[in-house]
């Protein structure tokens, strides 16, 4: 099995909501990403968690929450987010962290925030 | 700090045509390079990943080779489809820092 499923495909939500994004991913990898991509933009990297710990924090804003739960899982809790915030938000994982592996991606979270 | 070009930012061409898109990196410290391609408002999908290691990788009508010292990597389409319309990124696996940067894409559409 060589695929990263996220859940939800689509989420509106009010700039006072809480939410969460979900990345699975059965392929033994030991190294989970988060990557926001804007609209005609490259995908930007938020975080990395490497062995259920988050080793790459790229400076976002605290109203984006990572959580890896297990090896398998992670998170991505929303809270207060703004309408700057929309975007496609897409989990990718490989079988170590940095540039030395693979990446894998999933099909992304369309994010509106209204 | 890694900077990563994809040149052209566009280009159309007639079905059946042999192209060529490029990427450059100015730190060639990498392990990596991965193409992938990318469907209006859809996820990434692997095309091929070329170890530093590598000079090049092929998959049926896809060749993508990679000059680390000159810092370039070409992506080689054959006999172009009008299915192959997507958005192409390089993504350049690096060796220091963050060691994961994209380009900007190169936007393809083939004409039938």
């Amino acid at each position: 099995d060589t695929e990263v499923t996220q859940t939800p495909k689509h989420l509106v939500m009010g700039m006072t909501n809480k939410k969460s994004l979900k990345c699975e991913q059965h392929m033994g990898h030991r190294a989970m990403y988060w990557y926001k991509q804007k609209a005609k933009k490259p995908p930007e990297l938020m975080f990395v968690y490497s062995y259920e710990k988050l080793s790459i924090n790229e400076s976002v804003p605290s109203r984006f929450s990572p959580e890896c739960p297990n090896s398998s899982l992670l998170n991505l809790h929303l809270h207060a987010l703004q309408p700057e915030d929309s975007a496609l938000y897409l989990c990718a994982s490989s079988q170590g962290s940095g540039g030395l592996y693979e990446q894998y991606f999933g099909p992304g979270t369309r994010l509106t925030v209204t | 700090k890694q900077e990563v070009t994809q040149i052209p930012a566009a280009l159309s061409v007639p079905e059946g045509e042999n192209l060529v898109l490029n990427c450059s990196f100015t730190d060639s410290a990498i392990y990596n390079l991965q193409w992938f391609r990318q469907d209006p408002g859809k996820g990434l999908t692997s095309l091929l990943l070329i170890q530093s290691s590598q000079r090049e990788q092929t998959s049926g009508r896809l060749n993508a080779s990679l000059d680390k010292s000159s810092g370039r990597s070409t992506l080689y389409i054959a006999a172009s489809q009008p299915g192959d319309s997507a958005t192409y990124l390089c993504l350049v696996g690096g060796q220091a820092g963050t060691a994961l940067i994209f380009g900007k894409g190169t936007t393809l559409s083939v004409s039938s």
